[in-house]
């Protein structure tokens, strides 16, 4: 199994501030997706990159996804209350699974 | 959009009973799902890959005569917890590939707490 390394593991910024959260790995992913998920729930996607070189926005959310694949990085600008949150990048192997990064727990402070 | 429905969202067991989760695809069939396990404030961790028809795949580590999973339709998989323990206590998710585009649909998730 593929392993993504996640960082940071917790962020705490105040409201209106900028943040990014990357993944990482020395493998390829056929794809690579990042979720959020709030306290006793399951985990929702937010988007889905799989062009090397990729960049997807979301309202104030940047996806990247590196040119080899091997990469992503989220990042929000002028983060709110409501995106704290538990954010979780996962890389879809070759084969149909799904590995997750450690996540990050964001909480944004109003 | 796909949606797949976890159920009981919370379950309170005795020590030594078993548990059943059911993971149903409402609005689309899954021929595969997938089953994780989460400690709080902790990724996902996949316990095994449900393939609809035939035995399921472990995980390195992961017991499969403690974890029973069947995944009898297209549209449910089924995790039964065996002799459950207080270390069994956890998050367990459940979850189906709806293309790639859509990626992996969750459920909402199961909190056992083992007593």
């Amino acid at each position: 199994t593929q392993l993504l390394e996640q960082s940071p593991q917790f962020l705490s910024i105040q409201e209106g501030e900028n943040l990014t959260v990357y993944c990482n790995s020395s493998s390829v992913f056929s794809s690579l997706q990042w979720y959020r998920q709030e306290p006793g729930e399951g985990p929702v996607l937010l988007v889905t990159v799989v062009t090397g070189g990729e960049v997807k926005k979301l309202k104030r959310l940047t996806f990247q996804f590196g040119d080899a694949r091997k990469d992503s990085s989220l990042h929000i600008t002028a983060a709110q209350p409501g995106d704290t949150g538990l954010y979780l990048c996962a890389g879809l192997e070759y084969g149909n699974k799904l590995v997750f990064g450690a996540g990050t727990i964001l909480r944004v402070k109003s | 959009g796909a949606v797949v429905s976890q159920h009981p969202s919370w379950v309170i067991c005795k020590s030594g009973t078993s548990v059943k989760i059911e993971c149903r695809s409402l609005d689309f069939q899954a021929t595969t799902m997938f089953w994780y396990r989460q400690f709080p404030k902790q990724s996902l961790m996949l316990m095994a890959t449900s393939n609809e028809g035939s035995k399921a795949t472990y995980e390195q580590g992961v017991e499969k005569d403690k974890f029973l999973i069947n995944h009898a339709s297209l549209t449910l998989s089924t995790l039964t917890v065996t002799s459950a323990h207080p270390e069994d206590s956890s998050f367990y998710i459940c979850s189906a590939r709806v293309g790639i585009a859509y990626g992996y649909t969750f459920g909402s998730g199961t909190r056992l707490t083992v007593v």
